[in-house]
């Protein structure tokens, strides 16, 4: 089946560094969504992205699509405390509207 | 606060326990959706109701039974689970293709 991969798996950054992630498919995919999840919680959308080449910013997240629509990266700039939690891209399959699977996951650990 | 309501926040059942999740919105989503997320694993997609019809069905086991009985409220019914089955379990809600909006989960505990 579709699978998306994620990495790195895990990193430890200190407070103020910028982070880069990145997702990965062997498949096209028709959307890519960004989630974060905090422990005990449910993921909570950060960006969304639409179209081949979209680059979307919401405060000091940045992601984009890429043009194959098989990748997709997220930035987070001046990492700060707050920002720990696990990070799962989601991408929407060519197969349906509703099929929306999920990536590894980054856990992402910040030192103050 | 999450527009996605869940209940119970914990659940904890016998194998020969019959016992049910309830999810809720009221933000006018057609679509919702039940998810399962193993510790440290991304979240599995189960079961999918559009316009309160089942349009997705992920080969769940049978045990696991869902019912959308309007489009505000949807439930897991559950019946002889495994303890592998526990896992945190997670509805979500959309407007047509839109992004998914997850709820807080029930930690469900199978003994």
């Amino acid at each position: 089946g579709q699978q998306l991969n994620q990495s790195p798996q895990s990193m430890f950054i200190q407070e103020g560094e910028d982070v880069s992630m990145n997702c990965t498919s062997s498949s096209i995919f028709n959307t890519w969504l960004w989630y974060k999840q905090d422990p005990g919680e449910g993921p909570v959308l950060l960006i969304a992205l639409y179209k081949a080449g979209e680059l979307t910013s919401n405060g000091r997240l940045t992601a984009q699509f890429g043009i194959t629509r098989k990748d997709s990266f997220l930035n987070i700039s001046a990492s700060i405390p707050s920002d720990v939690g696990i990070y799962f891209c989601a991408g929407q399959t060519t197969s349906g509207t509703y099929k929306y699977i999920f990536g590894t996951g980054t856990r992402l650990k910040v030192l103050a | 606060d999450t527009e996605v309501t869940q209940t119970p926040k914990h659940l904890v059942m016998g194998m020969t326990n019959k016992k049910s999740l309830k999810c809720e919105q009221h933000m006018g989503h057609r679509a919702m959706y039940w998810y399962k997320q193993k510790a440290k694993k991304p979240p599995e997609l189960m079961f999918v109701y559009s316009y309160e019809k089942l349009s997705i069905n992920e080969s769940v086991p049978s045990r696991f039974s869902p019912e959308c009985p309007n489009s505000s409220l949807l439930n897991l019914h559950l019946h002889a689970l495994q303890p592998e089955d526990s896992a945190l379990y997670l509805c979500a809600s959309s407007l047509g293709s839109s992004p998914l909006h997850f709820g807080n989960g029930t930690r469900l505990t199978v003994t």
